[in-house]
């Protein structure tokens, strides 16, 4: 297993435009969270999911956007109508199941800059 | 809902002088807390955890942590500091399904 695994790595858009993203989490782990860091911030959480379900999502997260994880393995991370404001590094983690988060490992993240 | 404050977004030792990385908690339930890594354009990568047990945990490159529920806190510590610890350094708690990050402190080492 390779870790997760975050596409595209670089994301650079047109304001107005639609962008999705995609994660795949460490295959036997359950739980996959998404995650926004802007320079200079911690990360900030966005949604998380338990399986296909979506349990969390932040008061923060306009709706804008939108995620989904369909058969419970990989997900996708949709803004819509981009805005300057969302420039920022996306970060996508899994952590296996289990009341309490254990440990979430992260991917590399994807960069998206809107202009 | 759990959070964390990491006080000094930069903190500036020489090689070889203590770390000392400080972070305060708060959760209405006993916490999973957690010390996280960031290199420049690099993932998140896990330092150490405190779940249950010894309230002392030790972790990579000779950093350690320490879970003090009376004072709410679980500063971050390294007896001598390398110049490969320069990078950003985040605390994280977790009270439930998910996990929280402050906003991060960044360590920087002169020579």
């Amino acid at each position: 297993d390779t870790g997760v695994s975050q596409n595209p790595r670089h994301k650079i858009t047109k304001r107005g435009q639609n962008v999705t993203f995609r994660c795949d989490p460490i295959s036997e782990h359950n739980r996959l969270y998404w995650y926004r860091q802007t320079l200079g911030q911690g990360p900030e959480f966005l949604t998380y999911f338990q399986n296909e379900a979506q349990l969390e999502k932040s008061r923060l997260l306009s709706d804008r956007f939108s995620a989904e994880r369909p058969k419970g393995s990989f997900s996708t991370l949709e803004i819509q109508r981009t805005e300057q404001g969302d420039s920022a590094m996306y970060l996508c983690a899994s952590s296996p199941g289990g009341m309490f988060v254990t440990e979430a490992f992260f991917g590399q993240g994807t960069r998206l800059t809107v202009v | 809902a759990q959070s964390v404050t990491q006080l000094g977004s930069h903190v500036s030792v020489s090689e070889g002088a203590l770390v000392l990385l400080r972070c305060n908690y708060s959760s209405s339930v006993p916490p999973y807390l957690f010390w996280y890594v960031q290199y420049p354009n690099q993932g998140l990568q896990l330092l150490l955890k405190y779940t249950t047990g010894a309230t002392l945990v030790k972790g990579i490159n000779g950093f350690e942590a320490e879970f003090k529920k009376s004072e709410t806190s679980f500063h971050l510590t390294k007896p001598s500091a390398h110049m490969s610890d320069a990078a950003e350094y985040f605390c994280a708690v977790s009270a439930g399904g998910d996990m929280r990050f402050g906003a991060g402190t960044r360590l920087t080492v002169k020579p």
